[in-house]
């Protein structure tokens, strides 16, 4: 069965800090793939990265980096000098090869105060 | 480009009323999904379709909810009677392109709330 665990319910940081967010993933399948969205205060949910497993490569947009290690099954997210419009919900997501539906974490809130 | 549309943003209403939610897809985009978002049990996809054909219901927590898709470019979600442990917010999602790597799209939901 398909999991993704989110350890983190809650973070704040100070603006400028730089924050990670942890994502722990389960499958059993060899082809699956991951994704994170953003869900801001205004409470829409934007899609933000995928990747597939066979592509390890980590990947930087400008203040946001992801980091995919088989290894441990994670896909962590990292936000480098947050700023305060980076606060929000941020989840990760699974999806496994053979199934159209993606299972969500849980989520974690993010507080970036000024 | 024009992105997931649902309607209404927001709908209060009686118990025990009929609540119809609506979505429209992007353009092009041949699987679409509903999903709830709680507190307690956060995002949950509730029924998703493919070309229009309903493919997994199995999340639909009670028959009193029903999702229709009649063509590609609109689908609803239907609470008959509706309950207050229905409150939530539905999001509808869809996906285009060839293969499950490609990303859901989500509207900016419609929050629910049954008096």
């Amino acid at each position: 069965a398909q999991k993704v665990t989110q350890a983190q319910t809650e973070i704040s940081v100070v603006e400028k800090e730089d924050v990670t967010l942890d994502c722990v993933y389960e499958t059993r399948d060899t082809t699956y793939y991951l994704f994170w969205y953003k869900q801001p205060p205004s409470g829409e949910l934007v899609f933000l990265i995928r990747r597939n497993s066979f592509d390890e490569q980590n990947e930087i947009s400008g203040r946001y980096s992801w980091n995919f290690q088989k290894s441990t099954s994670s896909f962590n997210f990292t936000i480098t000098a947050s700023q305060v419009v980076d606060s929000a919900v941020y989840f990760c997501a699974l999806s496994e090869g053979g199934d159209d539906k993606i299972i969500f974490g849980k989520g974690t809130r993010l507080h970036i105060l000024p | 480009d024009a992105g997931v549309i649902q309607s209404p943003r927001h709908e209060v209403t009686e118990m025990g009323q009929e609540v119809t939610l609506r979505c429209k897809p992007i353009s092009g985009h041949n699987s679409l999904f509903w999903y709830r978002q709680t507190m307690m049990r956060g995002l949950e996809l509730l029924i998703y379709f493919n070309n229009n054909v309903p493919i997994d219901d199995s999340g639909m927590p009670e028959d009193r909810f029903s999702a229709k898709m009649p063509n590609a470019s609109f689908s609803t979600l239907k609470i008959q009677p509706s309950e207050p442990r229905d409150s939530a917010v539905y999001f509808c999602a869809s996906r285009g392109g060839t293969g499950r790597f490609q990303p859901q799209h989500f509207g900016d939901g419609t929050r629910l709330s049954i008096l």
